[in-house]
């Protein structure tokens, strides 16, 4: 079995500033993991997978997240936010050679001019 | 070009009615999903297809019925509509089945229960 639980709900950062959405799994297995973004009003996509491969993950727009199994986390960081980065983000986690997501609760993020 | 399109984007009905959401992907993905989203923005899984076969069918109420014409559609349909069917309900689909193949989502159908 697996879980995700992200640890804010909501984060509000300025425009230009670093942005740190945080999140922490628990699973039985070697876990896969996946940050996804969701706008108003649509579906989600995928910002960034970590499949057992390097531990530092570059996703789409500039985000990147770090696998850390000592701590069992996986941070989504971006160095300078846009404001067309307010958004839902959820992280999600699968078991090894599972197909079946678990998401967090989503981290709502705003960005201020 | 809309790679998961779902119909119709929003749905105001009553209780007790039966409607359905109609799924459509164009990117010869074999695998697809529902999922309900409720009012927290939490995601749950309720379904999955793969070439036409159930492969994952959550606790969910039997009033719930997928049905998956082709491999390239999976449609929802809600018998004797309750409130609490009021959520956001989001069709994906997926090359394969694994962590590898990431999962593309569709816009969501709002479902809101009179």
């Amino acid at each position: 079995a697996q879980s995700v639980t992200q640890l804010d709900s909501h984060v509000s950062v300025s425009e230009g500033t670093p942005v740190l959405l945080r999140c922490n799994y628990s699973s039985s297995y070697s876990p896969s993991l996946f940050w996804y973004v969701q706008h108003p009003n649509k579906g989600l996509q995928l910002l960034l997978k970590y499949t057992s491969a390097a531990t530092l993950v570059k996703g789409i727009n500039g985000f990147e997240a770090e696998f850390k199994k000592s701590e069992t986390s996986f941070h989504l960081t971006k160095p300078s936010a846009h404001m067309s980065d307010a958004a839902e983000y959820f992280c999600v986690v699968t078991g090894a050679g599972s197909y079946q997501l678990t998401f967090g609760k989503g981290t709502k993020l705003s960005v201020i001019p | 070009d809309t790679a998961v399109s779902q119909t119709p984007k929003y749905l105001v009905t009553q209780m007790g009615n039966d409607k359905s959401i109609k799924c459509e992907q164009n990117l010869g993905h074999d695998t697809m999903y529902w999922y309900k989203q409720d009012s927290k923005k939490f995601l749950k899984i309720m379904f999955s297809y793969n070439n036409k076969e159930l492969i994952i069918n959550e606790t969910v109420p039997n009033r719930f019925s997928p049905k998956s014409p082709d491999k390239a559609h999976l449609n929802l349909h809600i018998n004797s509509l309750e409130l609490g069917d009021s959520a956001v309900y989001f069709c994906a689909s997926s090359q394969g089945q694994g962590p590898e193949s990431p999962q593309h989502f569709g816009d969501g159908t709002r479902l809101s229960i009179l």
